[in-house]
């Protein structure tokens, strides 16, 4: 059973637009969201969070959304570079307990120049 | 400042076989977990250790253990490798339990393969 999913295996923009990467979850104990960026040979390293208590969070060029109603989160990249390229992994945790953080799949963001 | 580091970068081992992976933290971070990356998938929570006691376990058999030392580090072990155990090995530190300010960092991991 998938808690946490990214049904888009794989995104490619053109260098300067914008870039949307989609995440749902299902588990309504969740209440903490990152975002993390993997490049090949690398681990994971964290991008942008948000807890359940906001529905935006801001950094530079990068934007979560979250919508608790729709148990639904989105990443925007705005301008979108080549050196975004990477596969982003959704993750999601409930406070209080170890440090699990339950991860989706991943959607690999191409930009093209 | 150094991140966290693990070793072996590779390894290959044979079924059956046991293997024993390790982590050091990023300095002063106490709380160390370990995930497993099969191809294809999200990183998927095996342990958590924080001051050298398990606080938390994910959904993997009796095979896996692992151990906290005084120094914070960590050794992965995997009895009976089985084909399915093929995976990016990853260990991420963090200062605390739940520093939610200071999310989670992964080192690079270790590629297994067992044949």
């Amino acid at each position: 059973d998938q808690q946490v999913k990214q049904n888009s295996p794989s995104l490619s923009v053109q260098e300067g637009r914008i870039s949307i990467l989609n995440c749902d979850y299902t588990n309504s104990m969740f209440d903490y969201f990152l975002w993390y960026k993997k490049y090949p040979a690398e681990g994971p390293t964290f991008l942008i969070s948000i807890s359940s208590i906001k529905d935006k969070n801001e950094d530079g060029r990068f934007t979560v959304f979250l919508n608790k109603s729709a148990k639904h989160l989105s990443l925007h990249i705005v301008p979108s570079q080549p050196g975004d390229s990477a596969v982003y992994f959704c993750a999601a945790i409930t406070q209080g307990g170890s440090e699990k953080l339950v991860f989706g799949k991943g959607t690999k963001l191409t930009v093209n120049p | 400042d150094a991140g966290v580091t693990q070793s072996p970068t590779h390894l290959i081992k044979t079924r059956g076989q046991h293997v024993t992976l390790r982590c050091s933290p990023i300095s002063g971070h106490k709380s160390v977990s370990w995930y497993q990356q099969v191809l294809g998938q999200g990183p998927q929570f095996i342990f958590q250790y924080y001051e050298k006691e398990e606080r938390g376990r994910g959904n993997f058999p009796d095979r896996f253990s692992a151990r906290q030392f005084p120094n914070y580090s960590s050794e992965l072990n995997v009895n009976a490798l089985l084909l399915g155990d093929s995976a990016l090995y990853l260990c991420a530190s963090s200062p605390f339990p739940g520093s939610y300010n200071s999310p989670l960092h992964f080192g690079n991991g270790t590629r297994l393969t067992v044949t």
